[in-house]
């Protein structure tokens, strides 16, 4: 069974940067189009970014634009998700997600990592 | 960017009713919309996606229907892991991927 491992819980003062991996366990990295999605204290769902197979690119949500970086290294299976330039208004749970069956652009998120909190303080 | 708006904000029910959720879309997105259930301290779990298919493990009380901008998921009898928040999403037209605002289902 596929399990995405995420890194540990993160706390940054305002204008550092973050970086939460997130390891394939139970299968290659290279079968997975990853995506980074978010979700703040007590608020919704928001998508931040992830893999197009079909442009075989990465598509950053336009509000992270310049200030987010997705990365995958296949040697490890592991995907990251780095943030820059951070604020309070970035503190939240942060989940690598993707769809379980031959990756394809229009897909729903099946499998999920555990989360990770990431916590913007002074 | 579809937006997509989820009715009610609040539903409150008792276990053992029929629950019945909407999501509509701001444009046509085919049958391209998945729906999440996402409890106290866990990650969202995918219930439904192209609109209608059960994921892998769903139980049958949850059926889901729609097509275009409006859809519609049920729960045909609420059992107590059921009181939970549901998302709807559209993974049609994207970038961006977006997500309704949620409803929450409370037990009455």
């Amino acid at each position: 069974q596929v399990h995405f491992i995420q890194s540990g819980a993160e706390v940054r003062k305002p204008g550092a940067s973050v970086k939460v991996s997130c390891k394939v366990a139970g299968n290659s990295l290279s079968e997975f189009s990853i995506h980074w999605v978010r979700q703040a204290p007590g608020k919704g769902l928001e998508w931040m970014g992830g893999f197009d197979p079909e442009d075989v690119q990465i598509n950053y949500a336009q509000k992270f634009q310049g200030r987010v970086t997705m990365t995958e290294d296949t040697s490890t299976d592991t995907a990251s998700m780095e943030l820059s330039s951070l604020t309070s208004e970035d503190t939240a749970v942060y989940y690598c997600v993707a769809g379980s069956g031959v990756p394809r652009p229009d897909d729903a998120f099946e499998i999920w990592g555990q989360g990770t909190m990431v916590t913007v303080s002074s | 960017e579809v937006v997509m708006t989820q009715s009610p904000a609040t539903l409150s029910m008792s276990p053992g009713e029929r629950a019945t959720l909407s999501c509509r879309a701001s444009q046509s997105i085919s049958n391209n919309l998945a729906w999440y259930r996402q409890t106290p301290g866990q990650a969202p779990r995918l219930l439904i996606y192209d609109a209608s298919t059960r994921a892998t493990g769903i139980p049958a009380r949850f059926s889901a229907s729609g097509s275009g901008t409006e859809f519609t998921l049920t729960i045909s009898s609420l059992q107590s892991e059921d009181f939970a928040i549901y998302y709807c999403q559209q993974y049609n037209n994207w970038p961006p991927i977006t997500f309704g605002q949620g409803t929450r289902l409370e037990i009455k």
